[in-house]
């Protein structure tokens, strides 16, 4: 898979449902950065985590972060519709780059 | 709170022509960034901006791309002469060092 690969690709669940996605990435990672993106608008940061840390949260979001199987998952929880949205995992590579590599995204869809 | 802003949001030119991206940063970042999202794919890193010039740029940034930041706040991108394939939605985005990248709402550039 590429670097950032979130899975699955798509997730439809009820409201008051939990939600996660995993991402998956192959280089060493300074961070990993978790985006929200609504249909054709911009992305909103969610959260970041840094490659010594293994678990943070924020307010309904979960992340956890494996660097040895190279991997985070992000938790949302007690979703709500407005929660709909796609969602994005993004390194940044360790070793000086800033640039954030992006994953193909995941669609969440929350039903009323 | 503050917040990357972008404009226009939206910008419709003819092939050839030469269009100019404006981002405006949070004030207190000294990184900045233009991504760029063809429909229906991955969010791709274009450039980042620190200390007046370029430290980075991918494959995708060639001589018809400049950036520039004329102004203590302004930080804009240039395209020379635009290419059908150019037509995207552009994100700017900014940051302190190795930490969050905060994304504008990007400007969706559409090239007939």
């Amino acid at each position: 898979s590429q670097q950032g690969e979130e899975d699955p690709q798509a997730l439809s669940i009820q409201e008051g449902e939990n939600a996660t996605m995993n991402c998956s990435y192959k280089t060493s990672i300074n961070n990993l950065q978790w985006y929200r993106q609504n249909s054709g608008r911009g992305l909103v940061h969610l959260i970041l985590i840094r490659s010594n840390e293994r678990e943070k949260h924020s307010g309904r979001l979960r992340v956890t972060l494996d660097t040895s199987k190279k991997s985070s998952s992000l938790l949302i929880t007690a979703s709500r519709a407005a929660d709909t949205a796609s969602y994005f995992c993004a390194t940044l590579t360790q070793g000086g780059s800033e640039k954030l590599v992006f994953g193909k995204g995941m669609k969440l869809t929350v039903n009323p | 709170e503050p917040e990357v802003t972008q404009t226009p949001s939206h910008q419709v030119t003819q092939m050839g022509q030469e269009v100019i991206l404006r981002c405006v940063p949070i004030s207190n970042h000294l990184y900045f960034y233009w991504y760029r999202q063809i429909l229906g794919q991955k969010v791709e890193f274009l450039v980042s901006f620190y200390n007046n010039e370029i430290s980075e740029k991918s494959e995708i940034f060639d001589d018809q791309f400049s950036v520039e930041r004329p102004d203590g706040s302004n930080f804009t991108l240039k395209i020379r002469s635009t290419k059908l394939e150019d037509s995207a939605m552009y994100f700017c985005a900014s940051s302190s060092f190795y930490n969050e990248q905060f994304f504008g709402p990007g400007t969706r550039l559409t090239v007939l």
